[in-house]
């Protein structure tokens, strides 16, 4: 079947734009994750949504940064006024949320973002 | 602060060697511990998970795990040219915490 899908694959923007990011998770997958992966900072987890709970957003760097996930399908990461920093491929998984785990994460493609 | 730890590598074998690639993780309560294959400008790929202690074998592939230790292992059998790679370890339930990965080189 389908794998999780992101878009857009690439992204280029200036400094104190904001770029929204968006994820589409394997179908029946309840839960949902962002992460992103830098050269130096290796894959760090951002935020994760399960059904109608409220979302873990433990991970994200600061306030500039969102998620929403509606209808418990699609979820969109928002990243207001970028800056260099934020340059990174951020990356979305979706896993099965079985009563004991593990919760297999399966990865999307990423989005490459490159802020100028 | 939870820490998973890796030895970047490179990690080189000759095809057919068995290779050998090696997790320690700090938080003692971890559960559930998973492997991923990531090819370079590719996304992350899931090869196995382990939480139990002991092994757990899928065709080539052997994770060990000894949590009195807090360590985890990847074994590859008969390696390929194409397991060359960046192997990444993952520990957590649901936000998880990857080590830097180590860098897998089998040469033909």
């Amino acid at each position: 079947g389908a794998g999780v899908s992101q878009s857009p694959s690439n992204k280029v923007t200036e400094k104190g734009k904001d770029v929204e990011l968006r994820c589409d998770p394997i179908s029946g997958h309840t839960a949902l994750y962002w992460y992103r992966q830098s050269l130096g900072q290796g894959l760090e987890f951002l935020i994760y949504f399960q059904g109608n709970s409220a979302p873990d957003k433990s991970g994200l760097p600061s306030d500039r940064f969102s998620a929403e996930r509606t209808g418990g399908s699609v979820s969109t990461l928002t990243i207001q006024r970028t800056q260099q920093e934020d340059s990174a491929v951020y990356l979305c998984a979706s896993s099965l949320r079985l009563a004991g785990g593990p919760y297999e994460q399966y990865f999307g493609p990423g989005t490459r973002l490159t802020v100028t | 602060q939870k820490e998973v730890e890796q030895n970047s590598g490179p990690l080189s074998v000759p095809e057919g060697a068995i290779a050998s690639l090696n997790c320690t993780y700090s938080d003692r309560g971890s559960q559930s511990f998973f492997w991923y294959r990531q090819y370079s400008g590719k996304s992350p790929e899931l090869i196995m998970f382990i939480y139990s202690n002991g092994d757990k074998e899928d065709g080539r592939f052997t994770a060990q795990l000894n949590k009195a230790s807090q360590y985890v292992s990847l074994l590859i059998r008969d390696s390929q040219p194409s397991d060359s790679a960046t192997y990444l370890c993952a520990v957590g339930r649901t936000a998880l915490i990857f080590g830097k990965g180590t860098t897998l080189s089998v040469s033909s």
